[in-house]
């Protein structure tokens, strides 16, 4: 069983597009992130949720919009696309907010805006 | 703000070669956590450090914490294949239990 499951795996869109991802964790954890990993390999926070509640919003253009329907989803809306908005974005989970806790990552979406 | 810079950024070995990566914060850190990241794949939880100095294995791997808590290393002995990858090092101390990760050091294997 998946632990962190994103979908889609691959995301290829035209500049302009909207689009979404989806992560579903069965873990049972509290704590939910977006992060993205740009082209060098940098991993950077964008958002973190604790039972639904958003509670980073790490400068992140408002064109991302975060939503959790509950606290085992985390899904993320992109509007109006651009080319610099293409990365690999992870979803990840951890128990608490404290932190001695490990995260656990899905596999990733690689978005590719042409 | 807060930054976490690992050198070298890129490490190309010999099988049975050693390698160490070495993390730096600009901040005193509490704890810090390393990562593994295969290519293609995500980042892997592997240890976390907390104490001042302190010195963890695991098989072939060696991870140490600054006696100042500002560096940390992790070390591999005698490199094999499967040891390819990125690695990480994390402030897992941030507002909202963010983990502030380090700029990666990218190992790569050749036979």
């Amino acid at each position: 069983d998946t632990a962190v499951s994103q979908t889609p795996k691959y995301l290829v869109t035209q500049m302009g597009n909207d689009k979404s991802i989806k992560c579903e964790q069965n873990l049972g954890h509290d704590t939910m992130y977006w992060y993205k990993q740009d082209s060098k390999k940098f991993l950077k926070i964008m958002f973190s949720y604790n039972n639904k509640e958003l509670i980073i919003n790490e400068t992140v253009p408002n064109r991302f919009s975060p939503k959790s329907p509950d606290k085992a989803h985390l899904n993320l809306h992109i509007n109006s696309l651009e080319l610099g908005d293409s990365a690999v974005y992870f979803c990840a989970s951890s128990p608490e907010m404290q932190p001695d806790t490990e995260a656990f990552f899905g596999q990733g979406t690689r978005l590719t805006v042409v | 703000g807060q930054q976490v810079m690992q050198i070298p950024q890129y490490q190309h070995v010999q099988e049975g070669e050693d390698f160490t990566t070495y993390c730096n914060s600009s901040t005193t850190l509490s704890n810090i956590q390393w990562y593994k990241q295969r290519p293609g794949g995500h980042p892997v939880f592997l240890i976390q450090l907390v104490k001042s100095g302190e010195v963890k294995k695991q098989k072939r791997l060696t991870f140490q914490f600054g006696e100042a808590k500002k560096n940390s290393s992790l070390h591999i002995t005698a490199t094999q294949t499967t040891d390819v990858g990125t690695y990480f090092c994390a402030d897992p101390t941030g507002g909202g239990n963010k983990l502030t990760f380090g700029t990666g050091t990218q190992l790569k294997v050749e036979l």
